[in-house]
């Protein structure tokens, strides 16, 4: 199994950030694991952005979920973030990633290779 | 301030055992699997430990891990240079958010 993100590596402040998971070498339906989306600002921690199911129910963190929107597009395989009115504080090293076991709780086994995304002017 | 308190960083010199610690609360760590995550310079996390203490198929069994009540611990027997990473543990909090603690950067001296 394979995870990529794409999306713009610059976004202006207060714009919205939109980024995608394009998952290879598996379906996003054939289970019902969880996919998510983690952020590492740079020189610092992880941060869990939220997760959402092959059905589109989507958690978030309780801290970003007023901005932030996720959704799945089984038939590309993709599933899709947006961040908006982002600010400086947005800018991190974005990584999508699935779950381990068929609930929200699990641990992340697979981890695309991460996509740094600016917020600057 | 992250849910759960790591030790900013650790270090040991080559075939020591190191340990790093994970200190949370009862509504995280305290009712909920702990999961350990290695980062190597430049990538990705990766998964090292999930369900409190089980390895993923192909994590050398110098990696250990134990939970008691409301921490959890990560050991690495055997330190070896390739071990110099960040570690990460976490878990689900029953507020409904994933968790993480806030990374220990192992230095193999």
């Amino acid at each position: 199994l394979q995870l990529q993100e794409s999306g713009p590596g610059l976004v202006k402040p207060s714009e919205t950030m939109s980024l995608t998971c394009t998952v290879s070498g598996g379906s996003i339906s054939s289970s019902s694991k969880y996919w998510g989306w983690v952020r590492q600002p740079p020189g610092k921690g992880l941060e869990w952005i939220g997760s959402v199911s092959y059905s589109g129910s989507a958690y978030l963190s309780p801290s970003l979920k007023s901005r932030v929107t996720m959704s799945v597009d089984t038939s590309k395989n993709q599933f899709s973030l947006k961040v908006s009115s982002a600010t400086a504080a947005d800018t991190a090293v974005y990584y999508c990633a699935r779950a381990g076991k068929e609930e929200l709780r699990s641990e992340f086994d697979y981890w695309g290779q991460g996509t740094l995304v600016t917020v600057s002017s | 301030q992250s849910a759960l308190i790591q030790p900013p960083s650790a270090s040991g010199t080559p075939g020591q055992r190191v340990t790093i610690s994970c200190s949370g609360s009862s509504s995280n760590i305290g009712s909920n699997f702990v999961y350990w995550y290695q980062q190597l310079p430049g990538m990705a996390p990766k998964l090292l430990i999930h369900t409190n203490t089980l390895r993923p198929s192909g994590v050398p069994d110098r990696f250990s891990a134990s939970k008691s009540a409301t921490s959890a611990s990560l050991a690495i027997s055997g330190l070896r240079s390739e071990d110099e990473a960040d570690y990460y543990c976490a878990t689900w909090d029953d507020s409904l958010s994933k968790v993480f603690g806030g990374g220990t950067k192992l230095t193999v001296l």
